[in-house]
Formats: structure tokens, sequence, C-alpha cells
């Protein structure tokens, strides 16, 4: 199984915010990352975040990092229909989590 | 600029048989990674190709191989193929230097 664990699903409603949440393994990771992969399509960085960074904000995304719990999130401020998709986190040496599929009811 | 390209698309095989991947990187890239992403498993490190050489695999048995060619072109070989190496194969590539990687479209392997 994934040493990076995500859970599988989150459903939500259009405009709300939204929160895809993991927890990574290995603490020397330098960077970590989150992908999102919409149907039919390759994996697309969204954003990534040094370890030595505690948060990162882009836009309508922000990224939060917990060192110390090994916890890493997603925030996607006015989750719109077009962010369904499925998002993976990612350590340094690319390992990934089982991916966490993002439903937006409108 | 074009992206990463996979092909083909799709590929059905019956098992026991061998199934060929390509894929090309971005052009200047020299890394090459491969992955597979089972249903319901994620995604899985499968290989990493870089100037030619494999630099690390993943943990999956050796019938998985590959290669990468001097024009950084990569292939994935999938030998003696079994019902559970159905799964879309999805190929990265990646600048010297850079920690970023742009994946390709994938090719859905599918095997009965």
């Amino acid at each position: 199984g994934e040493d990076v664990e995500q859970s599988l699903f989150l459903s939500v409603r259009e405009g709300d915010s939204s929160v895809i949440n993991c927890t990574y393994t290995d603490s020397s990771s330098t960077y970590l990352y989150w992908y999102k992969q919409e149907p039919g399509a390759g994996l697309q960085l969204l954003t990534y975040i040094f370890s030595n960074m505690d948060m990162k904000q882009d836009q309508r995304l922000t990224v939060l990092l917990n060192k110390k719990d090994k916890h890493l999130s997603l925030r996607i401020a006015d989750t719109q229909t077009g962010d369904s998709a499925i998002y993976f986190c990612a350590e340094l040496d690319m390992r990934f989590g089982a991916g966490t599929r993002l439903t937006v009811k409108p | 600029e074009a992206g990463v390209t996979q092909s083909p698309t799709h590929l059905i095989k019956t098992r026991g048989q061998q199934a060929t991947l390509r894929c090309s990187p971005i052009s200047g890239h020299t890394s090459v990674y491969w992955y597979q992403q089972a249903l319901g498993l994620g995604l899985q490190f499968l290989l990493w190709y870089d100037e030619g050489e494999e630099r690390n695999r993943g943990n999956f048995p050796p019938r998985f191989s590959g290669r990468q060619f001097p024009n950084y072109s990569s292939e994935l070989n999938v030998n003696a193929l079994e019902l559970e190496d159905s799964a879309l194969y999805l190929c990265a590539s990646q600048n010297r230097g850079d920690y970023e990687q742009y994946f390709g479209p994938g090719t859905r392997l599918t095997v009965t």
C-alpha cells in the first residue's frame, strides 16, 4: 500500500471551501506536491511547498504543512464545478497518495 | 512547446503476451518516469530513467522493464502479462535541476 495517505472521496457544494488532507511519511522530504488529474488527462502540478514553509498561498489554493505531524493539506477556496477531479499529494521521491476524488455539486 | 506524449492511447492484450508502451518527453528533458495507476491503488512509481540509464525502480517484478533512447524517449515493456497489470500507465518527464514532473495523458492497458 501507499506510504502517503489520503482520504478517497470529498464532496462539497459549489462556492464552499474544500480541504483535502494528506499524511506523508518521509520527514526528510524537502518538497511536497499537489497534483490534479482530470478525466482523460495526465497529472497536472497544482502547487508545491518547501519543507521549511508552513503555508503557501496561490490564488484560490492554500497549502498548509505541519511537519511535526507530517500532515499536508490543500484548501481550495470558492470551489467550482471545474475543480472536480482527483487530487494527489506526493513527496519529493515521487511517492504518491491514492488520490482524493473531489466532487463539486452545483 | 509540445507536452509529453504517449502511445498508444489504448492497448488490449491477452494474458501471457508482452506489451510495449512508448513515451516522448518534453524537448530538452532528460529524465523520464513511469507510473502505474491501477484502479483503487493510486499511483505507483515504476521506473526512472535519466540520460539513458535506469536510476531507480519501484517495487515491481522484473517482467516490468524499459529503456531510454539517445533522444530521451522511453519504452516500457511488460512481459508475461497478468490480468492485474490492467491499468493506466503514465509517463512523466523532468528537466535537469527541476523539481516539477510533467505528465503525459497515459496509456490504458487492458489485459484479458
